[in-house]
């Protein structure tokens, strides 16, 4: 059962740009939605997350928009560099009743050209 | 601090073998975790562990065993390796104040292959 679906699969940009990942999900029970980043050869690293009575959340060139009645949420990269050329999952999770058990979504390669 | 200590980084095995992974934090945190990693699939949690003697399977926790004798490690076991557990592994730590919220901490992850 795939609960979270995430896309594009893969992103190509150019330095500058205005990247944007989309996540859907199915799971009602979802109370937190976080972003994860991650590096090659690296484990994944918290970049930004939100709760559903907020519709967006900036931390600086990131930003989540949260559509709970659409069930979806995504993140926008603003002003996108070639440092930002990374893996990008969405992982969501019903905080309260799933102690820590993150469903993650398929991931997303973003390229930054310069 | 170090934060989540992963090795090996790298294996080979073959079909049958055991081995184990091990996976040490220095961060005291309460909650540890082991996720697989593999290609289009995104991140699938194997084993998790709230403390100390507790621990509790996740999405995929076939062909592995977990235990959590002290707070720091986290060893994760594969009894007869399959080709099909060729992966990725991470282990994750966090504490309990941080978990609810989805923030963990990842080591730098463990890449195995079975022959």
């Amino acid at each position: 059962q795939q609960q979270v679906k995430q896309s594009p699969q893969s992103l190509i940009v150019q330095k500058g740009g205005i990247s944007i990942i989309n996540c859907a999900y199915e799971n009602t029970a979802f109370d937190y939605f976080p972003w994860y980043q991650q590096f090659p050869g690296k484990g994944p690293a918290l970049l930004i997350a939100i709760r559903p009575d907020v519709s967006e959340k900036k931390e600086g060139r990131f930003t989540i928009s949260f559509n709970k009645s659409a069930k979806q949420f995504s993140l926008h990269i603003m002003d996108s560099q070639p440092g930002d050329s990374a893996t990008y999952f969405c992982a969501p999770l019903a905080g309260g009743t799933s102690y820590g058990k993150l469903t993650f979504g398929q991931g997303t390669i973003l390229t930054v050209h310069p | 601090n170090a934060g989540v200590t992963q090795t090996p980084k790298f294996q080979v095995l073959k079909t049958g073998q055991s081995m184990t992974l091990q996976c040490a934090q220095d961060m005291n945190h309460e909650y540890m975790s082991w996720y697989r990693q593999d290609p289009g699939m995104g991140l699938r949690l194997i084993h998790y562990s709230v403390g100390a003697g507790i621990t509790d399977q996740g999405e995929v926790p076939n062909g592995y065993n977990v235990s959590r004798s002290t707070t720091e490690d986290f060893p994760l076991r594969l009894l007869s390796a399959a080709p099909s557990q060729t992966s990725v592994y991470f282990c994750a730590s966090s504490s309990g104040d941080r978990v609810v919220t989805g923030e963990l901490f990842f080591g730098e992850g463990s890449r195995l292959t079975v022959l």
